[in-house]
């Protein structure tokens, strides 16, 4: 079944440390990507989103991704992490051969410590 | 000017019973989702309706029906609730249903005893 893969099940790092969350899709042909943050007791906010253009693409609070369509990836970056990014981060995909049912990842837990 | 807003918060119920849970945006958007997130964090979309016609409906018992009065309102509707259907349930939309951004209620809990 095609699918979105996001390696890592919990992080834990300091704060300053830098981040990097793994995301893999199945999917092939036309492709949008997006990254989620779910924070403690809140509902999911867009982070960022990929849909054609520049592969390297910049989100709200410091966040960027990488789109390397050779490798079906999506990496979350962050170059320096404050304990409020402490969340779940979820990858999603809606993919034009899955009608753009918009598809999520299991998430990530990011704890970040003080 | 809640975007997205889904009632109740808060659902505690025994099993057997029915309930809903009503979402309701003021995005202008046409299109709008009920995902499921299970104790693990894991997301699953249930259904999605597009200007008030259902087009996912995905594998879900059908004691689950969602019901759409008009396209700003996704309401759904559970019969004869199981353990199984506790979770925190996500109402979304999008403007179209391709390269939108979905925007998220608050999420419903619902506890089932």
């Amino acid at each position: 079944a095609q699918s979105v893969s996001q390696h890592n099940h919990h992080v834990i790092l300091s704060e300053a440390a830098s981040l990097e969350l793994g995301c893999n899709y199945s999917y092939g042909g036309t492709v949008n990507l997006f990254w989620y943050v779910q924070y403690p007791g809140q509902h999911l906010q867009l982070l960022l989103k990929y849909f054609s253009g520049d592969p390297l693409v910049k989100g709200i609070k410091g966040f960027e991704a990488e789109f390397i369509k050779s490798k079906f990836s999506f990496n979350l970056r962050k170059p320096s992490v404050q304990w409020s990014d402490t969340a779940e981060y979820f990858c999603a995909v809606n993919a034009q051969n899955n009608d753009y049912k918009l598809s999520f990842g299991a998430g990530t837990t990011v704890t970040v410590r003080a | 000017d809640t975007a997205v807003s889904q009632t109740p918060k808060y659902l505690v119920t025994q099993m057997g019973n029915d309930k809903s849970i009503k979402c309701e945006q003021n995005l202008g958007h046409d299109t709008m989702y009920w995902y499921k997130q299970d104790s693990k964090k894991f997301l699953k979309i249930m259904f999605s309706y597009n200007n008030k016609e259902l087009i996912i409906n995905e594998t879900v018992p059908n004691r689950f029906s969602p019901k759409s009065p008009d396209k700003a309102h996704l309401n759904l509707h559970i019969n004869s609730l199981e353990l199984g259907d506790s979770a925190v349930y996500f109402c979304a939309s999008t403007l179209g249903s391709r390269r939108a951004e979905a925007f998220f209620g608050q999420g419903t809990r619902l506890t089932v005893v």
